[in-house]
């Protein structure tokens, strides 16, 4: 199985303010990274898919990077409709995909 | 309009078995994976498995192989997550999702909530 590591666990951010998430794979997921934001009492969104293709709707201030093992999501300048919470999510290896355990972006 | 529909919130006691549903909308059912999400209480998003209603052809994470049965009815654009003998730890929300034709997930069902009480 494939583990996803995200990091860090918690993100204190100001609005306004850039946060950067990152996510590691245990061994090579090529570009089969998703990113999805969680609200509370709410169902997960897609935002990023391919490691950096932004789903339909979805904001040009939400960013992703990176191949391989190492993966970043980059929300540019916060809005207070993104606190909440973001996983990774690596779907390379079929059908056992795989989640991070997850980012909490709070307000600083 | 895509939509999957899930079945309402359900409270059980340990050793009782269930039966939760999820039913797509607005699409080819059949054409498309149907994925479970288990999320526990406070905690994160887990793989459960997926199934592809077409030909009923069905995976499962490591993790939940022989704990849990996951099927399809394409006459009614149904798919199912069942137990046979609950216990408290299967208390979560559980989500069905659509595998997208070219993301991994497009479209996620509302939830539904499993509380296993004695």
């Amino acid at each position: 199985e494939i583990v996803m590591t995200q990091s860090p666990a918690t993100l204190s951010v100001s609005p306004g303010e850039r946060a950067t998430l990152s996510c590691r794979a245990s061994q090579s997921v090529s570009s089969n990274l998703a990113w999805y934001q969680q609200k509370p009492g709410q169902a997960p969104r897609l935002l990023i898919y391919g490691a950096s293709t932004r789903a339909t709707g979805i904001p040009a201030r939400f960013s992703g990077s990176g191949s391989g093992t190492e993966f970043t999501l980059t929300i540019s300048s916060l809005q207070s409709e993104d606190f909440a919470v973001y996983y990774c999510q690596q779907y390379n290896n079929w059908p056992l995909w795989t989640f991070g355990q997850g980012t909490k972006v709070e307000i600083k | 309009e895509v939509q999957l529909v899930q079945s309402g919130a359900e409270v059980k006691k340990p050793g009782e078995s269930l039966k939760i549903s999820c039913k797509g909308s607005g699409y080819s059912f059949t054409s498309y994976w149907i994925g479970w999400v288990r999320q526990m209480p406070g905690k994160g998003l887990e793989w459960m498995g997926i199934i592809y209603p077409g030909d009923s052809d069905t995976r499962y994470s490591p993790s939940f192989q022989g704990q849990v049965t996951i099927s399809a009815d394409k006459s009614i654009s149904t798919a199912y997550l069942q137990w046979s003998s609950l216990k408290a730890s299967d208390t979560a929300m559980y989500y069905c999702a659509r595998r997208g034709p070219v993301t991994p997930i497009d479209y996620w069902g509302q939830g539904t909530l499993v509380t296993v009480s004695s």
